[in-house]
């Protein structure tokens, strides 16, 4: 079992959509557990990233940690079509900087 | 800031030839990894610097793989000899805090 584990998609919605990618992970030591998202062709770039559990808010996304499931979600109101990109999950216990990653969600944002 | 740079952004080889990929990281970042992306296995952590010196290499593949880093503002990633397996986008990723790192472009590696 990896440590992080993430549903690769594809996931296809139409512009205006509400979108929740999910992640769950195995480690209890994780305390930082970031969204990076990927445009085709380009390296990962940092989206958000919480610290422990609760909900960060940033525009139209959310980050949300429920550590008493190991669950990480990233919610993305209003969609549009710019946000169609891979986005990957990654935690770590934050004593070191190795990332441990999701595979990525594939995600088309449709007009 | 120019962000990571990684050189070459393509590079086509035969079987057998060696390959070396080069990185130059964001200024005052202290860390520097690399990784590599396949479709099937995602992004691969292959090793880790913090301070010029290597902390974790146990995701390199084989001794067919070295990586340097000679100074704080250079790393290189050499394959010798390169094989067909080895096809992938090799990133370059450079941080000073736990949770954030800075990706360059990447090299695209189709090895025949």
């Amino acid at each position: 079992q990896k440590e992080v584990e993430q549903d690769p998609g594809p996931l296809s919605v139409p512009e205006g959509a509400i979108v929740s990618l999910n992640c769950t992970y195995s480690n209890s030591a994780f305390q930082y557990f970031m969204w990076y998202r990927q445009y085709s062709r380009k390296g990962p770039e940092l989206l958000m990233y919480t610290y422990s559990s609760g909900n960060k808010e940033d525009g139209r996304f959310t980050a949300q940690v429920d550590k008493s499931s190991k669950y990480i979600s990233l919610f993305i109101r209003d969609s549009q079509p710019s946000d169609s990109a891979t986005y990957l999950c990654a935690s770590n216990a934050g004593n070191n900087r190795k990332l441990i990653w999701g595979l990525g969600t594939s995600l088309a944002v449709n007009p | 800031d120019a962000g990571v740079i990684q050189s070459p952004r393509h590079e086509v080889t035969e079987m057998g030839q060696e390959v070396t990929l080069r990185c130059k990281p964001i200024s005052g970042h202290n860390s520097l990894f690399w990784y590599r992306q396949t479709m099937m296995r995602g992004l691969e952590l292959l090793i880790y610097f913090n301070n010029n010196v290597p902390i974790d290499d146990s995701g390199m593949p084989e001794d067919r793989f070295s990586a340097k880093m000679p100074n704080a503002s250079f790393s290189t990633l050499k394959i010798q000899p390169s094989e067909p397996r080895d096809s992938a986008v090799y990133f370059c990723a450079s941080s000073f805090r736990s949770y954030e790192q800075y990706f360059g472009p990447g090299t695209r590696l189709t090895v025949t």
